[in-house]
């Protein structure tokens, strides 16, 4: 089957709080990580991405960390706010250069109440 | 800039027949990837084209083809529709690839086969 999952399926946090969304791999291989968010009636928005040259990346409220070790990977949104609620996706990328074979996981709900 | 646009955004069809769905990327951008996304398997990479040519593939079975015009508009073809083909079909493009720069995904064109 697919190598990526996530290990919540939902996420509820208050408004103000930090969220983290975790997602496993089991290819080592895969060189290229990406964080979409997808809201209701819309298609993926690309959050950030890290490259498996990398451990962490800082993006606006957004932080990726990449634990090659443990083929673990997680989303950090600081200050969540009711627009952040949403699904969202990890995908690894398998292929190397222009070969591209992105697998995505089921994706985790996060909701954020007032 | 504008933004990834699909084409029709609803579609009704049943059992046996076949259809047509189109992509325009975004301006510049020469890739175009098309995926699958159900509930049940979540989202799933169909094919992507670059200037023209089917570059990778997903496994999907042949019933699902596409092409890719000079303009780099994009169609995706699936002929003998299956109950089962009921999803949402989502075109993502990017400007050189998507395991090299970031791509954008159209709101999607929700299929339903009765």
């Amino acid at each position: 089957g697919e190598s990526v999952g996530l290990h919540l399926p939902t996420l509820s946090v208050q408004e103000g709080d930090n969220s983290i969304i975790n997602c496993a791999y089991s290819n080592s291989a895969s060189d290229y990580f990406i964080w979409y968010k997808q809201e209701s009636g819309k298609g993926p928005q690309f959050i950030i991405d890290i490259r498996s040259n990398m451990d962490k990346r800082q993006g606006q409220r957004v932080t990726v960390l990449l634990n090659k070790t443990v083929k673990h990977l997680s989303l950090q949104i600081a200050a969540t706010q009711p627009g952040d609620s949403a699904v969202y996706f990890c995908a690894e990328n398998m292929g190397g250069g222009s070969n591209y074979k992105l697998t995505f996981g089921k994706g985790t709900l996060l909701t954020v109440n007032p | 800039k504008a933004g990834v646009t699909q084409t029709p955004r609803y579609l009704i069809k049943t059992r046996g027949q076949q259809v047509t769905l189109s992509c325009s990327p975004i301006s510049g951008h020469r890739s175009v990837s098309w995926y699958q996304q159900t509930p049940g398997q979540g989202l799933q990479f169909l094919f992507e084209y670059f200037s023209e040519t089917q570059r990778n593939k997903g496994n999907f079975p042949g019933r699902f083809s596409g092409r890719q015009f000079s303009n780099s508009r994009s169609e995706m073809n699936v002929s003998t529709l299956e109950l089962g083909d009921s999803a949402l079909y989502l075109c993502a493009s990017s400007f050189s690839g998507p395991s090299t720069d970031t791509q954008y995904f159209g709101p999607g064109t929700r299929l339903t086969v009765l």
